[in-house]
């Protein structure tokens, strides 16, 4: 399995609040990915990186920002979390733009 | 934002069948990608197809990368009860996505003894 992990696996918080989702790798992987799977949408890709401190948007960037300042790190963040934000958020990376993609497990946000 | 043609949605099968599913698109894609997800989990890499034709198997999956570069087939052989779960295509076709896969909207497979 690809090393990589997402913490929290869980969080549930409240609208307008700032949320913040990390993404962590050992495998020293170039690309990294954050999408959102929703049912109906499946995943949609929000923001990703090509490199420390290069970062692009995806097809459903509002609402959301992004930051990597180490290659292991991949920092989601929802500066005031609306409801239609609740979602299943993963992570993705991969050594190349034309690569294999490998995801993390997860995290499920509920925004009440 | 765009997604694939996946079908079927869903399949309901008897254990021992073989399954077959595909994805189309209207644009030529140079990478397919085959995932399974578990609930409560990530996707899964199964098997990752690069060049138009190739034919490829993971034990008792294969995956076809269609001739005209628009679609890909993913077959199970003789499914087992662990073969349940959700199964997606993803394509990419640089320059114009650079970077960016489209996903399927996903193959629910269930598979009864």
């Amino acid at each position: 399995d690809a090393g990589i992990t997402q913490s929290p696996r869980h969080k549930v918080t409240e609208t307008g609040t700032p949320v913040t989702l990390r993404c962590h790798q050992t495998e020293n992987h170039r690309y990294m990915y954050w999408y959102r799977q929703d049912p109906g949408h499946g995943l949609r890709l929000i923001h990703y990186s090509y490199g420390v401190k290069d970062t692009d948007k995806g097809e459903v960037s509002d609402g959301y920002s992004v930051s990597r300042s180490k290659t292991e790190d991949f920092l989601l963040t929802l500066e005031s979390a609306t409801s239609s934000q609740t979602s299943v958020y993963f992570c993705a990376i991969s050594q190349d733009y034309s690569y294999e993609q490998y995801f993390g497990p997860g995290t499920r946000l509920t925004v009440t | 934002g765009q997604q694939l043609n996946q079908s079927p949605q869903s399949m309901f099968i008897q254990e021992g069948e073989d399954v077959s599913m595909n994805c189309t698109s209207s644009s030529i894609f140079n990478t397919w990608l085959w995932y399974k997800q578990d609930p409560g989990e990530g996707p899964v890499l199964l098997i990752a197809l690069y060049k138009a034709g190739e034919l490829t198997s993971n034990g008792r999956l294969t995956a076809q990368f269609g001739i005209t570069r628009k679609d890909s087939f993913l077959n199970i052989s003789a499914s087992i009860p662990s073969d349940v779960g959700i199964y997606f295509c993803a394509g990419q076709n640089p320059p114009d996505s650079w970077g960016k896969f489209q996903f399927g909207a996903g193959t629910q497979v269930v598979v009864t003894p």
